[in-house]
């Protein structure tokens, strides 16, 4: 099966610090994609950022960027000038966990932002 | 234009009772997907649908759990003979197509609580 692993289960900064979340993937594919989305208390799941495995340059969005070791099978989100409204699970993400690019999650990092 | 939108938003149901989830994809969107996500199991992958088709009914936990499409639209997962185990958030998601590229959109999910 394939798994994605986030090994921080609640992390905690300071608004306007910058934050690292961890992600690491098994994989035997030499392409694919890998995402980052953000879940609010809303439940609603947010597409944060993505990857693509054969590009080497890393993804950037705004405040958030991505540092993708593809060596390593690890992508990690970086979050710069952290926000109050970054408060969230964030959930790293491959598809091929099940039929046609059903995505695989991992168990999700808590993000919480404080004032 | 309008996002991915689920009906209801909440639903109680006694242990043995059937019920339905529904599930409004962006339109134009051929590609949809449920999710489940619970407290114990994380977000795990149900089924996908191409069109009306399901080619892969394996990651529906299941005989009890059964999902369709019609008009390549909205779509439906139904549970038969609730168990107090099937409590969680259904999630639904619509992408554009197939493809791991391509972005998947998430509704705001049903809770489903079973007593």
């Amino acid at each position: 099966a394939q798994t994605v692993t986030q090994s921080q289960p609640e992390m905690s900064v300071q608004e306007a610090e910058t934050v690292t979340l961890s992600c690491t993937y098994d994989t035997s594919e030499s392409n694919y994609y890998l995402f980052w989305y953000k879940q609010p208390p809303s439940r609603q799941m947010i597409l944060v950022i993505r990857q693509e495995a054969y590009k080497q340059q890393n993804a950037t969005e705004n405040r958030f960027s991505v540092n993708f070791q593809k060596a390593a099978k690890s992508f990690s989100l970086k979050i710069s000038d952290s926000q109050l409204g970054d408060t969230a699970m964030y959930f790293c993400a491959r598809p091929g966990g099940g039929g046609a690019d059903g995505l695989t999650f991992g168990k999700g990092t808590h993000l919480i932002i404080q004032p | 234009g309008a996002g991915v939108s689920q009906s209801p938003s909440n639903k109680v149901t006694e242990k043995g009772k059937d019920v339905e989830l529904r599930c409004d994809p962006i339109s134009g969107h051929t590609a949809l997907y449920w999710y489940r996500q619970s407290l114990g199991q994380g977000l795990e992958f149900l089924i996908y649908f191409q069109g009306n088709s399901a080619p892969d009914k394996s990651g529906l936990p299941s005989d009890r759990f059964s999902a369709e499409r019609t008009g390549g639209s909205v779509s439906t997962l139904t549970i038969q003979r609730t168990q107090q185990e099937d409590s969680a958030v259904y999630l639904c998601a619509s992408s554009l197509d197939l493809g791991g590229f391509n972005e998947q959109y998430f509704g705001p999910g049903t809770r489903l609580t079973v007593t």
